[in-house]
């Protein structure tokens, strides 16, 4: 079974700090997809990693893929109140079904 | 540009009672469908996908059904609903090829009292 462990499960932390969270599996995903959703609402795509080392900026934050496709994190630097909000991250099973498996989240507080 | 509509936002039905969500994919073709089911704050749990019409998956054994009567309609459904039921309720959709990248609906708050 592929799962998808996210740490931590909460932070909460200071306007102004950085923070990393992490996404990790023993097996290998062809992709994998970050979301962040807010209160209420739907996940909103933030960004998809594909080749393995693979980086990717988006303004404040910062994804990277694992050498292995196994990994991925997501930092964050200078954290605004509106980064606030539960951060998934999702692996693409490259198998014939083709279905993401979803890590538990992280649910950030970035306190002003 | 692509659109889902997820509907309704909340939900409050009594023990036993049917219950059908129902929610509408627009701009896009054969798209594949999902419904997630959510606990407060946490990981989606994948209910149901289908890739086409009348093409339905079921991934955990539940009290709940779904059904795709078009391409772009996709509708969650109980005959009678049990406590255990609440939740919220995503509606997705992802490109059949791909990196499978979903797009999702508002939401449904679902209460069953």
């Amino acid at each position: 079974t592929q799962l998808l462990e996210q740490s931590p499960q909460f932070l909460s932390i200071q306007e102004g700090e950085n923070l990393t969270v992490y996404c990790n599996s023993s097996s290998v995903f062809s992709s994998l997809q970050w979301y962040r959703q807010e209160p209420g609402e739907g996940p909103v795509l933030l960004v998809t990693v594909v080749t393995g080392g693979e980086v990717k900026k988006l303004k404040r934050l910062t994804f990277q893929f694992g050498d292995a496709r196994k990994d991925s994190s997501l930092h964050i630097t200078a954290a605004q109140p509106g980064d606030t909000g539960l951060y998934l991250c999702a692996g693409l099973n490259a198998g014939n079904n083709r279905k993401l498996i979803w890590g538990l989240g992280t649910s950030l507080a970035v306190n002003p | 540009s692509q659109t889902i509509h997820q509907w309704p936002a909340t939900l409050v039905q009594p023990v036993g009672s049917p219950l059908s969500l129902e929610c509408t994919v627009e701009g896009t073709s054969n798209p594949n469908l999902y419904w997630y089911r959510q606990a407060a704050g946490r990981g989606l749990q994948l209910l149901f996908y289908s890739i086409g019409i009348d093409q339905i998956s079921s991934e955990v054994p539940q009290n709940l059904s779904a059904s795709r009567p078009q391409d772009r309609q996709f509708i969650l459904s109980s005959k009678k609903l049990l406590l255990s039921d609440s939740g919220f309720y995503l509606c997705a959709w992802s490109v059949l090829a791909g990196n499978t990248e979903a797009f999702f609906g508002q939401g449904t708050r679902l209460t069953v009292v």
